[in-house]
């Protein structure tokens, strides 16, 4: 099943204590995303990846790494979690975009509930 | 910079009734387009119906259909028939087509009266 898995689904953490949320999927997308969804403001950009070893800042990059060793593979960092973190985050991705392509958006991971104390 | 406005932060209808939501958006590019994403309780997001600007044909999907106004910006959902699996989330937005990024709009929750 074409789909894009991220883990774990819940996580409550302390404040300072770094952590990893994984994403990957497997339909051979190069666009990879995350995002954040916040009550009122929808979903809002990261970061993001073209291609392998290739990232780049969204709207809201601070306090966040992210890195693309592998297509599949896109982790999401947040080396030092603030309460102002606490969001739910969604991995998703894509296949390239285009003139010639046909766009179909983004498919998204089921989400990771992340509360920072 | 592109922004998604969505003006009703809360609908509710009916069941069988029919519901519309509204989405205006802003952007200087011509080559864009256009998605619904739905949000059950679940959380995942759902694509329900896209629109490619350069059409001028609404897209249509089952009891789900867009009007799609591009001189005006603006790009509603309507609900035909409306189910109680209806109830959820519903996020516009837009994508450059040669761009990378989703931007969304602040959400309409949908309530489902039976």
């Amino acid at each position: 099943e074409a789909q894009v898995t991220q883990n774990p689904r819940y996580l409550i953490t302390v404040t300072g204590k770094k952590l990893t949320v994984t994403c990957s999927q497997n339909m051979n997308h190069e666009y990879m995303s995350w995002y954040r969804q916040d009550p009122g403001l929808g979903l809002r950009q990261i970061y993001y990846s073209m291609n392998v070893e290739v990232t780049d800042k969204g709207d809201v990059p601070e306090g966040y790494k992210v890195s693309r060793k592998e297509k599949r593979n896109f982790p999401l960092i947040l080396e030092s979690p603030s309460p102002n973190q606490t969001s739910l985050y969604f991995c998703a991705s894509s296949p390239r975009t285009g003139k010639f392509t046909t766009n179909y958006g983004y498919t998204f991971g089921s989400g990771t509930r992340l509360t920072v104390v | 910079a592109q922004t998604v406005t969505q003006s009703q932060p809360e609908m509710s209808v009916q069941e069988a009734e029919t519901v519309t939501l509204s989405c205006t958006y802003d952007t200087s590019e011509s080559d864009y387009y256009l998605f619904w994403y739905k949000q059950p309780p679940s959380r995942q997001m759902i694509l329900v119906i896209r629109q490619e600007a350069y059409k001028q044909q609404n897209a249509t999907e089952n009891r789900f259909s867009v009007n799609f106004q591009k001189a005006a910006k603006s790009f509603s959902l309507k609900i035909s028939d409306s189910q109680l699996g209806d109830a959820a989330m519903y996020f516009c937005a837009y994508r450059y087509n040669a761009g990378n990024m989703l931007t969304f709009g602040g959400g309409t929750r949908l309530m489902v009266k039976p």
